[in-house]
């Protein structure tokens, strides 16, 4: 049973649109989410982190939104560039030093 | 210059053979993760490590073993067992923060090709 999905496996978006990428969770329990970009053959980059204390952040272009009673985060990219183009995992953990749980990710296709 | 590394990038092995991933990291994190990736299947938690001489199984743990010995390294090796081995093995490791808000930083993957 999937504890963390995205359900989009892929997006496509024009350069200098807006990339909405979403994620949904079943686990009440966890409190603090995490996006990752990942590129062929490499290992995740960390993008940016919320804890469920908060229902929003924002890093430059990367805002991450939370919302808490309907268990869905999503990631807003703007404005969407060509390097963006990535594979997206979203991931949740449970305080208390669990692992992370992953999403099977969404890949952004930014044309330009 | 700190960070993860994992050697080789591309690894070949016959049928039958036990193969380890290395896995090193200068960062002093307490903890240490191995992933694996197939297409379509996002990344699967195979073991991880909070502290030296200790590891957990994750959800794909059978056909696999780990040892940690050192706090900075944390080797895979993917035994005969395990059925499918060829895919993207991925290490990760994390400062384990107390209050648990714990992010974890990816090593660069390692491609092993099972012939």
């Amino acid at each position: 049973d999937q504890q963390v999905k995205q359900n989009s496996p892929s997006l496509s978006v024009q350069e200098g649109r807006i990339s909405i990428l979403n994620c949904d969770y079943t686990n009440s329990m966890f409190d603090y989410f995490l996006w990752y970009k990942k590129y062929p053959a490499e290992g995740p980059t960390f993008l940016i982190s919320i804890s469920s204390i908060k229902d929003k952040n924002e890093d430059g272009r990367f805002t991450v939104f939370l919302n808490k009673s309907a268990k869905h985060l999503s990631l807003h990219i703007v404005p969407s560039q060509p390097g963006d183009s990535a594979v997206y995992f979203c991931a949740a953990s449970e305080s208390g030093n669990t692992p992370l749980v992953f999403g099977k990710g969404t890949r952004l296709s930014v044309i330009a | 210059d700190g960070g993860i590394t994992q050697s080789p990038k591309y690894l070949f092995r016959k049928e039958g053979q036990n193969v380890t991933l290395s896995c090193e990291q200068n960062l002093n994190h307490d903890a240490m993760y191995w992933y694996r990736q197939d297409p379509g299947q996002g990344l699967r938690l195979i073991y991880y490590s909070q502290i030296v001489n200790d590891f957990q199984k994750g959800d794909i743990a059978e056909g696999y073993s780990v040892s940690r010995e050192k706090k900075e390294s944390f080797p895979l090796t993917v035994t005969s067992a395990q059925k499918n081995p060829t895919a993207f093995y991925l290490c990760a490791s994390s400062i384990l923060a107390s209050g648990g808000a714990d992010t974890q930083y990816f090593g660069p993957g390692t491609r092993l090709t099972v012939l």
